[in-house]
This record gives C-alpha cells, structure tokens and sequence, in this order.
C-alpha cells in the first residue's frame, strides 16, 4: 500500500530564508507525486507534481522539488520565502489510480 | 470559469442527526472525489466517481457514511447517526477525466461539527 510521510508538522521561518519541506512516500512501483497547498482560510490548490521527466520541476511562485526514486523522496524547496508564502503543504502522491493519498501535512510559518 | 462548490460551508448538528452534504464540480468534470481532513489524521480520501462506472467506496469510514453522484454532476454525501469523531472539513474535488496524472480541483469545504 501507498503511504505518505510528512516529517515535520511544522516549519517556522523568516522572511527571506530559505526553506526545505520534507516528503517520503512508500510505492512498490512507479507513482505520480504532488504538492497541494492551502493558504489560510482558502481551499486546497495544486503546486506542483511530478509525471515523468525531469526529476525537477518547479512552480510559478518560486517552489521547486526533486522526485529522487532512490531515496523514495519528493522534498519542496524555495531558495528565500515571503510572507505570503504562510500556508498548509500537502505532499500527495497517485500510483496511477485516481484517489490521492496525502501526507498529514506541513504548517510553514514565515515570520518578518 | 466556477470552480468546484460546497455547501453549506458550515454545519453543527447534534450527535444523532443525518446530515447531507452538497458538491457541484467543475462543469465538464467527469471524475468526482470527497476527501475528510480532520485533526491528527490529515486529509483522508473517502470515495471517488468517474462517469457512469461504480463508486469507489473504499475509504468510507463506515457504513453510516454514503454518497450518490446524479446525472454525473451533482454530488451529495450523507452521514447518518452523526457521531463527534466525523467533526472535520469535508473536501470535494473533481477532475477532467479522472485520470492519476490530472490535477484534483478542490471545493473550500465544508465544516462539520457535531456536538
């Protein structure tokens, strides 16, 4: 079975500095990789994912993460964090199913 | 264009009650899921349509819990006999074609309670 682990339940943080979530999963086989983020007070929406390719792939705000199969891992970087970065991250991953198993989740709060 | 829908955006019931639980997905959407984020266990998936086919029932919690999808649009999910442990945000997402490799859309949920 799939599982998703989110090690840190929470990331403070300031402004400017640079900023790693982490995210293992579990598969015996090949799966699609995902990072959701919830702004406070607003839904879940797509940040990035993994299909194939590239093992980088990045985002329009400035986040990026690397599919490493090797060490089954699908960590989220910024290189300096804003304020508005402040949100819920969810790693998520699909094994060519349709449902997402998601990790339980990382608060990331940037202070000024 | 609209995004995915949910209503109503809150809900406290007393434990006991029934409560039902609306989703309008995207339109042209015709994959379907509803997902639960709760406390301590993060976001679970609780079941998924794709078109005409059967649901994918296998993460209902238990069988208090159930949903129908009509004329592919649509979607209610219904708790019986409400219990304080089904207090959470419950999450409805849809997606083109309901493949692995597409983008879930999510609802803002709603916000159960149950006293």
């Amino acid at each position: 079975a799939q599982s998703v682990t989110q090690l840190d339940s929470q990331v403070p943080v300031f402004e400017e500095a640079p900023v790693e979530l982490r995210c293992n999963y579990s598969s015996s086989v090949s799966v699609y990789l995902f990072w959701y983020v919830q702004y406070p007070n607003q839904g879940l929406q797509l940040l990035l994912k993994y299909l194939s390719g590239s093992t980088l792939v990045e985002s329009i705000n400035g986040f990026e993460a690397e599919f490493n199969k090797s060490q089954t891992s699908f960590h989220l970087r910024k290189p300096s964090v804003h304020i508005s970065d402040t949100a819920e991250y969810f790693c998520a991953v699909s094994q060519g199913t349709d449902k997402l198993i998601f990790g339980t989740g990382t608060r990331l709060q940037v202070f000024p | 264009g609209a995004g995915v829908s949910q209503s109503p955006s809150n809900k406290v019931t007393e434990k006991g009650k029934d409560v039902e639980l609306r989703c309008d997905p995207i339109s042209g959407h015709t994959a379907l899921y509803w997902y639960r984020q709760s406390l301590g266990q993060g976001l679970e998936f609780l079941i998924y349509f794709q078109g005409n086919s059967a649901p994918d029932k296998s993460g209902l919690p238990s069988d208090r819990f159930s949903a129908e999808r009509t004329g592919g649009s649509v979607s209610t999910l219904t708790i019986q006999r409400t219990q304080q442990e089904d207090s959470a945000v419950y999450l409805c997402a849809s997606s083109f074609a309901g493949l692995a490799v597409e983008t879930q859309y999510f609802g803002p949920g709603t916000r159960l309670l149950v006293l």
